[in-house]
């Protein structure tokens, strides 16, 4: 599983309340990434990090905001929830492999949290 | 890359049989091609996966192959299983795209015993 966990694993949350994913990783990964995954969409990504305290955007970053403070934790807030931001949320790491012979472009993705927002 | 497209969205197969799914790119630049599998309540897990300078990638019973001039690559599975039966993503990345995926839509595959 790459050492990658998520929390919380289930979350039901009224429209308007504030909410924060975590991504745990274990296994000192440069990258972290944060996908929503809706029926018919496939996995669309949100934001990512390359590092601690960078950040990008991703195809879907509206309503999203993230935090990369310190290597192993990337966090992902839902400012203020809408009953369109229920979805299936995967955190995933890659790397680029310091101390293998070649760049290493697989992403791993985390267990998911299940948001449903009412 | 830019876009992914996906066919087809689902496939349903007797066990034994094979199964292909073909996935189109968009963007030239492209030069990663991941596939991913997802079993129902699952996370998707990688399978196989193909680089640009690479046209065919075998492992066991799984297979991707690219064709660059076209823009497609897609993902053999010979001798189907009941435990293959899941949905499936093709993904690409775009160089320099900070390790960036684009994912399609994804295939259910149904493999009926």
């Amino acid at each position: 599983d790459a050492g990658i966990t998520q929390s919380p694993r289930h979350k039901v949350t009224e429209t308007g309340t504030p909410v924060t994913l975590r991504c745990h990783q274990t296994e000192n990964h440069r990258y972290m990434y944060w996908y929503r995954q809706d029926p018919g969409h496939g996995l669309r990504l949100i934001h990512y990090s390359y590092g601690v305290k960078d950040t990008d955007k991703g195809e879907v970053s509206d309503g999203y905001s993230v935090s990369r403070s310190k290597t192993e934790d990337f966090l992902l807030t839902l400012e203020s929830a809408t009953s369109s931001q229920t979805s299936v949320y995967f955190c995933a790491i890659s790397d680029i492999a310091s101390g293998r012979a070649l760049l290493s472009y697989e992403q791993y993705f985390g267990p998911g949290t299940r948001l449903t927002v009412t | 890359g830019e876009n992914v497209e996906q066919h087809p969205s689902t496939l349903s197969v007797q066990e034994g049989d094979s199964a292909v799914i073909k996935c189109t790119y968009s963007d030239s630049a492209s030069n990663y091609f991941p596939w991913y599998k997802q079993e129902l309540g699952k996370r998707p897990q990688l399978i196989i996966d193909i680089r640009s300078n690479v046209g065919e990638k075998k492992d066991q019973r799984i297979a991707v192959t690219l064709n660059k001039t076209a823009k497609h690559f897609s993902l053999h599975i010979t001798e189907t299983q009941p435990e293959d039966s899941a949905v499936y993503f093709c993904a690409d990345r775009r160089g320099g795209s900070n390790y960036k995926l684009t994912f399609g839509k994804g295939t259910l595959l149904t493999v009926n015993p």
